[in-house]
């Protein structure tokens, strides 16, 4: 089992551009979730997914958008991208009914 | 929302000794506590999680207690290790769904030799 896969790894954009981040399980869990790591601020949820077809914003989700592709699939699009989306993300997946959330390696974003 | 505070950001100890990291919480509907490690460049990891029925939990050098009513827990470190520097973050969340969690701001661990 891979568990949480993502891609790219690493991605340089320029202001206005977009793009989407990719993330995959192989754990057949329900609930996926994108989180957003900047210095000093800690991981903060921008969206997530407790299943197929669903979606709800977290915490921070002004200027991203998601899709629960299917149960293995969830990705992020920037439409637009500006510097302060400059971070790492982290996509994480859970089981229904089994709260422990699993990371996957992460994508460091750079937006000049 | 909830809102979870995380004390110190940082702590250094010398090997051997014991570390303690704090975190305070502000959503009394919140019953899930998980700690996570990240080391440099790497995902965070969890290593202990404790539910609101639950006010201590241990697993060989970690443990995790809870004060319910004070809404806060902390994690425990004994016997501290080189591999155990890292940064530390605390979460919560509210159980029964599916709600993502929210996060501690972190504590950046040194252990010095």
């Amino acid at each position: 089992n891979a568990g949480v896969t993502q891609t790219p790894k690493f991605q340089v954009l320029k202001t206005g551009q977009s793009m989407t981040l990719q993330c995959a399980q192989d754990m057949n869990h329900n609930s996926m979730y994108w989180y957003r790591q900047d210095p000093g601020m800690g991981l903060r949820l921008i969206y997530y997914s407790a299943s197929e077809g669903t979606t709800d914003k977290g915490e921070v989700p002004n200027g991203y958008n998601v899709s629960r592709l299917n149960k293995r699939e969830f990705s992020l699009r920037l439409e637009s991208a500006a510097p302060s989306q400059t971070s790492v993300y982290f996509c994480a997946s859970s089981s229904t009914g089994q709260e422990t959330q699993y990371f996957g390696p992460g994508t460091r974003l750079l937006v000049l | 929302g909830e809102n979870v505070e995380q004390h110190p950001s940082t702590l250094s100890v010398q090997e051997g000794d014991s570390a303690v990291i704090k975190c305070t919480y502000s959503d009394s509907a919140s019953n899930y506590f998980p700690w996570y490690k990240q080391e440099l460049g790497k995902r965070p990891q969890l290593i202990i999680d404790i539910r609101s029925n639950v006010g201590e939990k241990k697993d060989q050098r970690i443990a995790v207690t809870l004060n319910k009513t004070a809404k806060h827990f902390s994690l425990h470190i004994t016997e501290t290790q080189p591999e155990d520097s890292a940064v530390y973050f605390c979460a919560a969340r509210r159980g029964g769904g599916a709600d993502g969690l929210t996060f501690g701001k972190g504590t950046h661990l040194i252990i010095q030799p």
